[in-house]
């Protein structure tokens, strides 16, 4: 168990839905990382926050969009949703904001979009 | 952005035997470069990293080797066991806070 949570396991929705993935850091984490993971792609990044500011920005659509809150907990909303996103997003966490700081990665959540 | 390469895609091994993993970059100024074991169905685990500044690295049986010039690393597995058998991901960094992702490779260990 890594120490990052991240809710729902699986949600499946429809086509033109949205939805709001959720992610806990481990305690005393400040940075958040979502990835995305498709059978085709691999791993993905889309966005990371620090201490609830945006700091990178990867492959991440316009229709999708992120925050951290000042609990440092962070949400992924998926607006719009076609069968191509369906996926499995993870998130990660880390101590700071640097890129050679460990990342620890959650369960993810499985998105099937119908 | 950094386009991280991984080659093979699938590798099967016999148990005991030895498993490497290669990785190419296009980044010049990545010096950060971490290895995630991927079980089916669960999160990715780092299982080593190394730095520019370092050429190689080894924890138990797993070594990570780094050729700065040539923008390649490797991953090295030897007596490979059952256990080994799952996806493995190279990464390296790029900009101040990104990784990029190589595409995996799944490792199959025989008994």
């Amino acid at each position: 168990d890594s120490g990052v949570t991240q809710t729902p396991k699986h949600l499946i929705t429809a086509t033109g839905q949205r939805v709001t993935l959720r992610c806990s850091p481990r305690s005393g984490d400040l940075s958040v990382y979502w990835y995305q993971q498709s059978l085709d792609q691999g791993l993905q990044f889309l966005i990371q926050y620090y201490n609830g500011e945006e700091r990178a920005k990867g492959n991440i659509l316009e229709r999708f969009s992120a925050q951290q809150f000042p609990d440092l907990h962070s949400e992924l909303n998926l607006s719009s949703l076609e069968l191509g996103d369906s996926a499995l997003y993870f998130c990660a966490s880390s101590v700071s904001s640097g890129h050679t700081d460990t990342q620890y990665f959650g369960p993810g959540t499985r998105l099937t979009v119908l | 952005g950094e386009n991280v390469e991984q080659h093979p895609s699938t590798l099967s091994v016999q148990e005991g035997d030895s498993a490497v993993i290669k990785c190419t970059y296009s980044d010049s100024a990545s010096n950060y470069f971490p290895w995630y074991k991927q079980e089916l169905g669960k999160r990715p685990q780092l299982i080593i990293d190394i730095r520019s500044n370092v050429g190689e690295k080894k924890d138990q049986r797993i070594a990570v080797t780094l050729n700065k010039t040539a923008k390649h690393f490797s991953l090295h597995i030897t007596e490979t066991q059952p256990e080994d058998s799952a996806v493995y991901f190279c990464a390296a960094s790029w900009g101040d806070y990104k990784l990029s992702f190589g595409a995996g490779t799944t490792v199959t260990v025989r008994a």
